[in-house]
């Protein structure tokens, strides 16, 4: 059972670049989410979804694109990168509706530096 | 909206001694309420959870939390802290249907 995972690990890109973190889990979770965390700012919510299909906007959405086109995978897609978006970015899965659990599972992250 | 708030940024204890991390939050309904632990270059781990039921609820590595609905309230505590326990500290809250807000975090640090 792998859990949350989370690719690329490490990534460098220049300003106005665009790219795609992936996020996919394997525990038929119906909620993903994507968390960018900064020093001081805690975990910002970025974008959810309650199940394939539903996307939602969080606290913080500019600049990032979602879809939910299957259970299993979540990615987010960096439109034209700023420096502003150098971050650690977390994806996350929670809500095994069958089994009743509540509690989110977390990938390992994604540190991303825009220069 | 939901929102959750960590009033201490660091909290120093010693070896032994007890701890406790304070969260506070604000939800127009019932809370689920969360703590999670992070260690450096890390995800978060899952340390326990209020749902409903019992106000005092026990979870991973010996820490426990107590919901207080009256006072918004949901602290982590530990009665005896480890060096190891030394990290940082997140609450967080949904409600059905939402995703996880988390608060700002709490370094743990414990001193031998």
């Amino acid at each position: 059972n792998a859990g949350v995972t989370q690719t690329p690990k490490f990534q460098v890109l220049k300003t106005g670049q665009s790219m795609t973190l992936q996020c996919a889990q394997d525990m038929n979770h119906e909620y993903m989410s994507w968390y960018r965390q900064d020093p001081g700012m805690g975990l910002r919510l970025i974008h959810y979804s309650v199940g394939a299909g539903i996307t939602d906007q969080g606290e913080v959405p500019n600049g990032y694109n979602v879809s939910r086109s299957t259970t299993e995978d979540f990615p987010l897609r960096l439109l034209s990168a700023a420096p502003s978006q150098t971050s650690v970015y977390f994806c996350a899965s929670s809500y095994d509706r069958m089994a009743g659990n509540t509690e989110a599972f977390f990938g390992q992250g994604t540190r991303l530096t825009v220069v | 909206a939901q929102s959750v708030a960590q009033p201490e940024d660091q909290v120093n204890v010693a070896e032994g001694n007890p701890l406790t991390v304070k969260c506070t939050y604000s939800v127009s309904g019932n809370p689920y309420l969360f703590w999670y632990v992070q260690y450096p270059n890390r995800g978060l781990q899952f340390l326990l959870k209020y749902i409903t039921g019992d106000n005092l609820v026990k979870g991973s590595y010996g820490f426990e939390a107590e919901f207080n609905k009256s006072q918004t309230s949901f602290h982590l505590k530990k009665p005896s802290a480890l060096v190891s326990d030394s990290a940082l500290y997140f609450c967080a809250v949904s409600q059905a249907g939402t995703a996880l807000i988390f608060g700002k975090g709490t370094t743990l640090s414990v001193s031998s």
